[in-house]
């Protein structure tokens, strides 16, 4: 059974504190994972793809954990605009449709 | 460019009448995704397009839910007859084939009464 589990949140911290939250993914055949921002009302678009080795964007870094099956998106020094929800995303390989969305992690940044 | 463009917006309707959505992926990609989003569920694959061929279908919910892509440039997502619990927000995305990272369009705004 391929699940991808987000905790909904909300998330509420101050502007300039540092937030991470998890994915954590069921199959171990999941191959590559995302994390896609929405914000409300708006459509996902891509913040950034997860490796293995760690991803990092400006504020934005992105870990995957094998052994214990989860991602991470860690976000510092967290501005007003980051203000959004965060949805992971696991590829199962094969075809493009072999993939599953969690459903959102709620972040509220206050100033 | 454009980036994916969806119509309408928001469409309300009631039960038992027939929707049509549409989406015009962005010039080049030659992958299309249609999606449904709903808070219980979240955000679920319905189908999608390589080269204007649907590949896999198994997300369509059931047959009152109709799928094309006549050419390059424009899907269609249909349901007939629609019910209340169709409501959601549907988006379209596009890629290139094989591209895992898609670009969402605006979506479309569903209300079945």
């Amino acid at each position: 059974r391929k699940e991808v589990e987000q905790d909904p949140g909300p998330f509420n911290v101050p502007e300039g504190a540092t937030v991470a939250f998890n994915c954590t993914y069921s199959n171990s055949a999941s191959q590559s994972f995302f994390w896609y921002r929405q914000d409300c009302r708006k459509e996902p678009k891509l913040l950034m793809s997860v490796y293995s080795s760690g991803n990092e964007d400006g504020r934005f870094t992105a870990q995957l954990n094998r052994a214990s099956q989860y991602i991470s998106l860690l976000i510092r020094d967290s501005k007003l605009s980051d203000s959004a929800t965060y949805l992971c995303e696991g590829y199962y390989g094969g075809s493009q449709g072999n993939l599953i969305f969690g459903k959102g992690t709620k972040l509220s940044v206050k100033p | 460019d454009a980036g994916v463009i969806q119509s309408p917006r928001h469409e309300v309707t009631e039960m038992g009448q027939e929707v049509t959505l549409r989406c015009k992926p962005i010039s080049g990609h030659n992958s299309l995704f249609w999606y449904r989003q709903t808070m219980m569920r979240g955000l679920e694959l319905l189908i999608y397009f390589n080269n204007n061929v649907p590949i896999d279908d198994s997300g369509m919910p059931e047959d009152r839910f109709s799928a094309k892509m006549p050419n390059a440039s424009f899907s269609t997502l249909k349901i007939q007859p629609s019910e209340p619990r169709d409501s959601a927000v549907y988006f379209c995305a596009s890629s290139f084939i094989g591209v895992i990272g898609y670009t969402f369009g605006s979506g479309t705004r569903l209300t079945v009464v």
